[in-house]
């Protein structure tokens, strides 16, 4: 267990339904990212904060994406109107001088 | 921006073997090199890390090389064993400046 905490660990939803997602990190840590991965794939760098600031988005992140981060506490993902291309595994991670992941989210989209 | 290349992406060993999984990374400014393991539907979990500063670090069986001028590091894994099969993954950042860089992972299998 690294301490960061996602919920649910599993979604299935059907095809233009929106997801939400959350990330519960080291309460110390003040840098908490999102992360997508495929199969057979290494994690790609989805959205970063630093305490509530989002600081960085990647061009993956389309406008059906969005990421918040209240308080500089915890951090919930939403994907609006979802697409079969956006089943994947979604990992959180929080980061102080090292980075530490949650068990991550499987979105399956039906 | 930084890309990582891994190799091999499978590795196939017997139990007490060693194992070496390589990668290249293209940003010289770089200067923070992680290795995760990740196991069956359970995100990756950090196992050593390297910093610019030092050329090797060992942790037990584990060990991580790097060479700053040909822009390689490396992983070696001695003595192997059944638990230690799982997906590696390397990655590369500019620490405090920019995100993690990862590989395609190397997935290896130790037999008993």
């Amino acid at each position: 267990d690294t301490g960061v905490s996602q919920n649910p660990r599993h979604k299935i939803t059907k095809r233009g339904q929106n997801v939400t997602f959350r990330c519960d990190p080291i309460s110390e840590h003040n840098r908490l990212y999102w992360y997508r991965q495929t199969l057979g794939q290494g994690p790609e760098f989805l959205t970063y904060f630093q305490n509530e600031a989002q600081l960085e988005k990647s061009r993956l992140l389309s406008d059906r994406f969005s990421a918040e981060r209240p308080k500089g506490s915890f951090s919930t993902l939403e994907i609006q109107r979802t697409e079969q291309g956006d089943s994947a595994m979604y990992l959180c991670a929080s980061e102080d001088t090292e980075a530490f992941f949650g068990q991550g989210t499987r979105l399956t989209v039906v | 921006g930084e890309n990582v290349e891994q190799h091999p992406s499978t590795l196939s060993v017997q139990e007490g073997d060693s194992a070496v999984i390589k990668c290249t990374y293209s940003d010289s400014a770089s200067n923070y090199f992680p290795w995760y393991k990740q196991e069956l539907g359970k995100g990756p979990q950090l196992i050593i890390d390297i910093r610019s500063n030092v050329g090797e670090k060992k942790d037990q069986r584990i060990a991580v090389t790097l060479n700053k001028t040909a822009k390689h590091f490396s992983l070696h894994i001695t003595e192997t064993q059944p638990e230690d099969s799982a997906v590696y993954f390397c990655a590369a950042s500019i620490s405090g400046y920019s995100t993690l860089t990862f590989g395609k992972g190397t997935m290896l299998l130790v037999s008993p």
